[in-house]
């Protein structure tokens, strides 16, 4: 089944704790991104990945840092999490038709 | 910049209403275009979408028209149900320009009641 897998789904944590949200896809595509989803901004762009090694910015990068060691793998991590971080995360992979896949989302709470 | 702007939420309905959930779009290029429903608890799903002018997307009993003259793509269906109760996220591809992402709309919660 094709999917995009991120973990952990809920994590709480406390402000500075380094933390990892991980992502894989097993679609093999090329293009992968992270979003955070806020009430009444829907959702923006952190990083996206073009591919392997491969990485830039989105809209609202800071304070986060991406990866994309391997083609399925795309963590993100907040290195000094802060409670302005506490949100809801998505990843997606493209097909090359344009459209996202979604992971289930991965709720942050930062105190 | 590219950018896209839906009708403010919630948007409550009865069941078996018509639904129109408008969005408009600014873009410099030919974008693609995008409806995502987001159930509770659960990620983003595609639900339909349009890559050229006057192209109509369907699904499920959706439709939207890419409408290039005023710049909208408003999602309609002719008689919703309670289980299409969610958040609807209108969005443009814009990956042959500088940003090379999706740009959503903020999103419209549809509650429908029996």
């Amino acid at each position: 089944e094709a999917q995009v897998t991120q973990n952990p789904r809920y994590l709480i944590t406390v402000t500075g704790k380094k933390l990892t949200v991980t992502c894989s896809q097993n679609m093999n595509h090329e293009y992968m991104s992270w979003y955070r989803q806020d009430p009444g901004l829907g959702l923006r762009q952190i990083y996206y990945s073009m591919n392997v090694e491969v990485t830039d910015k989105g809209d609202v990068p800071e304070g986060y840092k991406v990866s994309r060691k391997e083609k399925r793998n795309f963590p993100l991590i907040l290195e000094s999490p802060s409670p302005n971080q506490t949100s809801l995360y998505f990843c997606a992979s493209r097909r090359s038709t344009g459209e996202l896949f979604f992971g289930e989302g991965s709720r942050l709470t930062v105190l | 910049g590219d950018s896209v702007t839906q009708m403010e939420g919630p948007v409550t309905l009865s069941e078996e209403a018509f639904l129109t959930i408008n969005c408009t779009y600014t873009a410099t290029g030919y974008p693609s275009l995008f409806w995502y429903v987001q159930y509770p608890g659960e990620g983003l799903q595609l639900l339909l979408k349009a890559t050229k002018a006057d192209d109509k997307g369907s699904n499920k009993g959706f439709e939207a028209t890419y409408r290039k003259e005023t710049t909208s793509f408003h999602l309609e269906k002719g008689s919703v149900q309670v289980s299409d109760s969610a958040v609807y996220f209108c969005a443009l591809g814009d990956y042959g320009g500088a940003t090379n992402k999706l740009i959503f709309g903020t999103g419209t919660l549809l509650a429908v009641q029996p």
